[in-house]
Order: C-alpha cells, then structure tokens, then sequence
C-alpha cells in the first residue's frame, strides 16, 4: 500500500513549456485533489474529482487542466506554464465525505519552478 | 466553512503534552473539527477529526467543548518530530469542495 505517489519530486519549466504531474493512489479513493501551496502560505485547491470521468474546478483553476479516466489516476496539466505556478504542487486523497467525515491523504508533493 | 481562529506559534518542551487550542465559534451543527499537520517541505497529515465528542487515536486526542465553539488538540508526549504547523479545519461532512487552510500553529518542540 504506497498511498498517494506523485511525479516527478522536482520540475524547472521555461515559461511556455507545458508538462504533466502524475498522481497516483492504491486505495481505491473516489474522491481526489490538487492543491498549491506557495510560500508561507497556506494550500489552495485547483481542481478535484469525485470519481472517473467527473472534474470540476477549485478555487485557483486557471492555467491548469485535469482529467480522471480511471479511479487510480489523477494528472495535472499546464498547458503553458507560467513563472506565477512557480509552487509546491500537492494531490490528495479520500474517500468520499459521507456524513462521518474522512481525512485526507496527501502525497509528498512536486515542487515546480517557472523560469 | 465557518471560520477558524489558531495561535500563530507555540512552542512545548519535549516529553510534556502539546495542547493546541481552535476557537471555531461561527460552527454549524454538521460540520466536523478535521486536524492536520504539515512538518518542514512535506504533505499534510491528517491526525484526527471529530463532531461533538471527544476522539482519541494512536496520534492524538481532540477535545470538543460542549458548545462546539472551541476545540483542543492535544499531543500527549511531544517529540522533536512533532514539530510542525498544525492546521484546525472545520468543514461539513458532506461535499467534495476540499479543504480550507488558514495559517495554522506552528509548533516547536523544544528539547
């Protein structure tokens, strides 16, 4: 059981290159999540997923793309990266919020830079 | 998601019990009290969450006011490893909108 694994650990981009951060669960999770954490601050969520073939967008959505074609796989796509992603990009985790309440598992994050 | 107030920094020496407080006074009925941590450049990790009675697990306990307004966390024998920003969350159990992280405690275990 390796939880949730995210890559690559590390990234520089040029301004304009696109690439794809992979994240990975093994606990047959619905939901899953990425968020970008910059410095000193706290995360934010970019998009999430309640299952295969369903997105929507969080609270800072612009410039990426997701897609979930299985339960296990949760890419993030910049199309053309920009110095202002320059963060530490982290997925997560869960079982759907039924009304017990889950935690969240979070991955060891991808730390990007935009030069 | 109501609003959570936490001190900005805390620190608590090795051995003794860390208790880290969340005013949470703006608190609907369903909505959970969720704690996570965060030590230096890694993922958060979730500790422990509750409704309205107390929790414990192999982590941590949680302690709850009875007006739900309040709640601590407490850490019974801190380790150097325990230092690290612990975020108080609160939000429904329902949903899938994520989770909302304010500045949270940074806790430092003195040795």
């Amino acid at each position: 059981n390796a939880g949730v694994t995210q890559t690559p650990k590390f990234q520089v981009l040029k301004t304009g290159q696109s690439m794809t951060l992979q994240c990975a669960q093994d606990m047959n999770h619905e939901y899953m999540s990425w968020y970008r954490q910059d410095p000193g601050m706290g995360l934010r969520l970019i998009h999430y997923s309640v299952g295969a073939g369903i997105t929507d967008q969080g609270e800072v959505p612009n410039g990426y793309n997701v897609s979930r074609s299985t339960t296990e796989d949760f890419p993030l796509r910049l199309l053309s990266a920009a110095p202002s992603q320059t963060s530490v990009y982290f997925c997560a985790s869960s079982y759907l919020q039924g009304a017990g309440g889950y935690g969240y598992t979070f991955g060891s994050g991808t730390r990007l830079t935009v030069v | 998601d109501a609003k959570t107030t936490q001190p900005t920094s805390m620190d608590c020496a090795e051995g003794r019990a860390a208790n880290l407080p969340c005013n949470h006074s703006t608190i609907s009925g369903n909505e959970y009290v969720y704690w996570y941590r965060q030590i230096h450049s890694q993922g958060p990790q979730y500790i422990i969450h509750g409704l309205k009675n107390n929790e414990t697990n192999e982590m941590a306990s949680l302690i709850i006011t009875e007006d739900r307004k309040s709640s601590t966390l407490i850490l019974p024998h801190a380790t150097l490893r325990d230092t690290a920003v612990y975020y108080c969350i609160v939000r429904a159990g329902g949903g899938a909108d994520g989770l909302t992280f304010g500045k949270g405690t940074h806790l430092i275990i003195q040795p």
